[in-house]
């Protein structure tokens, strides 16, 4: 049981725009930054978007993200064949002093 | 460029010591604006951390592991280490290192190794 909460899949076809949702409580999302990974499986997990809405160098603008309360999204527009992947959202946690990770939204482009 | 790599034995005996290093490459692992931690993935599973390590030896770890866990580094090295006690087979995982940086969050991570308890 992840201690944030993503829905287990969300799908799209090219072109489209996804969203992908993640909720958390007071003490990680509504008190801290959230963060988005994703993940092509067989590889290491990839910094999509830090601070909420930031994105690293070489992290394409068509990812966007959000926070609102307790509750985060991840969206990705123009969707593209290579942005099939897992994507977990994460936030500090107060009570466990480190960070806490959702279930995992696998993304599949149709 | 900033590079972490895993390495450790790949099959571990039930109720024996998981024993992993990271090594750092492209900085220096005493640099004051960062951690080092250890996330973990089960097969098919998600992600769940480990814990993590300052240079100077400060450290947290994920209460569910309870007294299992041991992180240290060594600064002339440039690696950090974990030790898990008492592994079952529910300790079976991917198990990835990386940099968890004040400001981006977990940044940079090295490409995981599989461990096996069985």
């Amino acid at each position: 049981q992840s201690v944030l909460t993503q829905p287990p899949s969300a799908s799209g076809t090219p072109g489209q725009t996804v969203t992908i949702s993640c909720s958390g409580s007071s003490s990680n999302i509504g008190s801290n930054d959230v963060y988005w990974y994703q993940q092509v499986p067989g590889t290491a997990p990839k910094l999509l978007i830090y601070r909420n809405n930031q994105r690293p160098s070489g992290v394409p603008d068509r990812f966007s993200g959000s926070k609102s309360g307790t509750s985060t999204s991840l969206a990705i527009s123009g969707l593209r064949s290579e942005d099939e992947a897992d994507y977990y959202c994460s936030a500090w946690d107060d009570s466990l002093s480190g960070p806490v990770f959702g279930g995992g939204t696998k993304l599949t482009v149709l | 460029q900033l590079q972490l790599q895993e390495s450790g034995p790949g099959l571990v005996k039930p109720s024996e010591t998981l024993s992993l290093t990271c090594t750092v490459a492209g900085d220096f692992i005493s640099s004051s604006s960062q951690y080092w931690g250890w996330i973990r993935q089960p097969p098919g599973k998600g992600l769940e951390w480990i814990g993590s390590i300052f240079y100077s030896g400060s450290t947290y770890h994920n209460p569910s592991l309870k007294s299992r866990v041991t992180m240290s580094v060594d600064t002339s090295k440039n690696h950090f280490s974990l030790k898990l006690r008492s592994v079952t087979a529910a300790d079976t995982a991917v198990y990835y290192c990386a940099r968890l940086h004040y400001d981006s969050g977990l940044d940079v991570w090295g490409k995981g190794t599989t461990v096996i308890v069985s």
